[in-house]
């Protein structure tokens, strides 16, 4: 079975500070790895995957398969980061390609 | 373009009854999934439908069922309703079984009395 761990329900920085929200995974097969994002009164929505290796708004993603991990990195928060944060997975190899599966989501607030 | 939208925005039930919850897909997209978000939990996956046809379903019970029309909006329906079922449902709209992204819809609010 699939499963998203986000361990950190709260994450507080200050603006400029690095931030990091962990995110581990246990999948036996080929998964694919996504951050969402869902800001304030606005919808959920993709922020990246580990497959674009892209940087996003300043965030970056790697996929660690040796730890199970793919954190989601910023070297300078700001306060518009502040969001509810979700790592989600989805079995790349499988049939049910829309099956993504959602960790717990960690809140990040980032103060002035 | 037109967003995913879903309706209704809220609504109230009582135990034991039934309740259909609908959503408009985003233009072009023929793949509509759906999820539950239980408070403080994420959204967890309960079925997909591609081209009116059931493509893939999580762990949830079958009195949990859905279309897709034609048109590719859909309902979720659920039967019998259970005091565990208030969550927030929420419909995502891709533009095909095999895409990667999805895009959200803003859910339907049950509350489950």
């Amino acid at each position: 079975a699939q499963r998203v761990t986000q361990p950190e329900k709260l994450l507080s920085v200050f603006k400029g500070a690095p931030v990091e929200l962990k995110c581990n995974y246990s999948y036996s097969g080929s998964p694919e790895l996504f951050w969402y994002v869902q800001y304030s009164r606005q919808r959920l929505q993709l922020l990246l995957r580990h497959i674009s290796r892209e940087s996003i708004k300043g965030f970056t993603a790697d996929l660690n398969k040796g730890e199970t991990s793919f954190h989601l990195k910023k070297p300078f928060a700001q306060e518009e980061d502040s969001a509810m944060y979700y790592c989600a997975l989805r079995d790349a190899g499988g049939t049910s390609y829309g099956k993504l599966t959602f960790g717990q989501g960690t809140i990040l607030t980032v103060h002035p | 373009e037109t967003g995913v939208t879903q309706s209704p925005t809220h609504l109230i039930k009582t135990r034991g009854q039934q309740v259909t919850l609908r959503c408009s897909s985003q233009s072009g997209h023929n793949t509509v999934s759906w999820y539950q978000q239980a408070l403080g939990q994420g959204p967890q996956f309960i079925f997909q439908y591609y081209r009116e046809e059931e493509n893939g379903r999580g762990n949830f019970p079958p009195r949990f069922s859905g279309l897709q029309f034609p048109n590719y909006s859909s309902e979720l329906n659920v039967n019998a309703l259970e005091l565990d079922d208030s969550a927030l449902y929420l419909c995502a709209s891709s533009s095909g079984r095999n895409s990667y992204e999805q895009y959200f819809g803003p859910g339907t609010r049950l509350t489950v009395t």
